[in-house]
């Protein structure tokens, strides 16, 4: 079993629709961390969270501790906003303290 | 700024082959981390660096794959003999420390192997 789930895998929008990305993890962590990668394979940090909520922009990311639960929402969502959202989590137990554990990912195309 | 580079950007190899992938980290970055992401996956730590030591290669099969980061700046990972399950993006990323202190990782754009 992976330590990071995500949920859907695949999401498909229209333009200006509402987006939610799940995420739950299994292990014991210090950090969640949401990321973009675009066609390429080129990934690029939007969050990092451990408590609460961030908004940057059209971005908003959750997380619930007790739950071991995280959420993105995209607001008003674009055609540029295509792309894999990955959700991974920075371990804080012994032997693999600081090491990131990455969920499959869940592959987001919008249609204008 | 100039981020992680990486390359060949693409390989394709037959299987029993060696291939050997390069990254360039950000300048100043004492860190360096090799990932294998399959397709459909997301990325798993192979090794961590720390300036030329290794911190973390529990998940590197060694029997096949090495790395190494002589000076601690450039690194090289290798496979050899290269196994049809091996196909993948192959990501480096640097970060300024790693371990207990945590400083955002920066990504290369990644080597995709393809072994047929």
């Amino acid at each position: 079993k992976n330590e990071v789930e995500q949920s859907p895998q695949n999401l498909t929008a229209q333009e200006g629709e509402f987006i939610t990305i799940n995420c739950s993890y299994s292990v014991g962590i210090s950090a969640l961390h949401w990321l973009q990668q675009h066609p390429g394979g080129g990934i690029v940090s939007l969050f990092m969270l451990s408590s609460g909520k961030k908004k940057h922009g059209r971005l908003i990311a959750t997380i619930n501790i007790q739950e071991k639960h995280s959420s993105l929402h995209i607001t008003a969502s674009h055609p540029r906003d295509s792309a894999v959202y990955i959700c991974a989590v920075r371990s804080d137990r012994g032997s693999t303290l600081g090491r990131l554990y990455f969920g499959r990912g869940t592959q987001l195309t919008v249609w204008p | 700024e100039a981020g992680v580079a990486q390359s060949p950007r693409y390989k394709i190899i037959e299987k029993r082959q060696s291939v050997a992938f390069w990254c360039n980290p950000i300048s100043g970055h004492a860190t360096l981390y090799w990932y294998q992401q399959i397709l459909g996956q997301g990325p798993k730590l192979l090794i961590q660096f720390q300036n030329n030591g290794v911190v973390d290669d529990s998940q590197l099969p060694k029997d096949r794959f090495s790395a190494e980061r002589l000076k601690g700046v450039d690194s090289t990972l290798k496979i050899q003999p290269a196994k049809l399950e091996d196909s993948a993006v192959y990501l480096c990323a640097s970060s300024l420390v790693g371990g207990r202190s945590y400083n955002e990782q920066f990504f290369g754009p990644g080597t995709r192997l393809t072994v047929l």
